[in-house]
């Protein structure tokens, strides 16, 4: 079983501020990661993955994440906040072997909104 | 352009009454996947179907049903017997791969159901 634990249902920062999105699982079997940005209304678009190759992982619009085993944590930054950032983030897990309940099924964390102040 | 159409977007019924909300994709994705989204809770898996004829139930389909007729369609049917059904309802799909479970997914826009 996996779940997913994304640490601050509000974030806000000013623009040009680092942006710091925490995330931790739990997976029973090596774990791929996402990260999921949600504008108003909208559905999710994604950021950026994980699946065990390069743990810091680059993704779109200049966010990154990094993927550490020992804390089992993949938390999502970006060194300079912009206004368009401003958006819900979320995490997500899936297990990395075939077969088993979880195979094909992303578990997501209860997101993140980021504000972003001018 | 590829992509995952959901209709509508919003969508109102009554107590009661049965509503189909609509999910055709033109990716050629084998899997197809049902979210319900509701604040501060995430999205929680309905129902998923990695092969036409085929679907699972998810972490909460009491109250909802589906069909995978064709590889495109995958509709999802929220019935009277789902108690809270108000909720913005995501539809996604991944390229399923035997073994392979890194695929991310691609989503619709949603379809936001209001039952009074």
């Amino acid at each position: 079983a996996q779940s997913v634990t994304q640490l601050g249902s509000h974030v806000s920062v000013s623009e040009g501020a680092l942006v710091l999105l925490r995330c931790n699982y739990s997976s029973s079997v090596p774990p791929y990661l996402f990260w999921y940005v949600q504008y108003p209304n909208q559905g999710l678009q994604l950021l950026l993955k994980y699946t065990s190759a390069a743990t810091l992982v680059k993704g779109i619009n200049g966010f990154e994440a990094e993927f550490k085993k020992s804390e089992t944590s993949f938390h999502l930054t970006k060194p300079s906040a912009h206004m368009s950032d401003a958006a819900e983030y979320f995490c997500a897990v899936t297990g990395s072997n075939a077969g088993g309940t979880s195979y094909g099924k992303l578990t997501f964390g209860q997101g993140t909104i980021l504000t972003v102040h001018p | 352009d590829g992509g995952i159409t959901q209709s509508p977007k919003y969508l109102f019924r009554k107590e009661g009454q049965n509503v189909t909300l609509s999910c055709e994709q033109n990716l050629n994705h084998d899997a197809m996947y049902w979210y319900r989204q509701d604040p501060g809770q995430g999205l929680r898996l309905i129902y998923y179907s990695q092969i036409v004829n085929d679907f699972q139930k998810g972490d909460i389909a009491e109250g909802y049903s589906v069909s995978r007729e064709k590889k495109e369609s995958f509709p999802l049917t929220v019935t009277s017997a789902q108690k809270n059904p108000t909720a913005f309802y995501l539809c996604a799909s991944s390229p399923f791969r035997q073994g392979r479970n890194n695929s991310p997914l691609h989503f619709g826009n949603g379809t936001r159901l209001t039952v009074t």
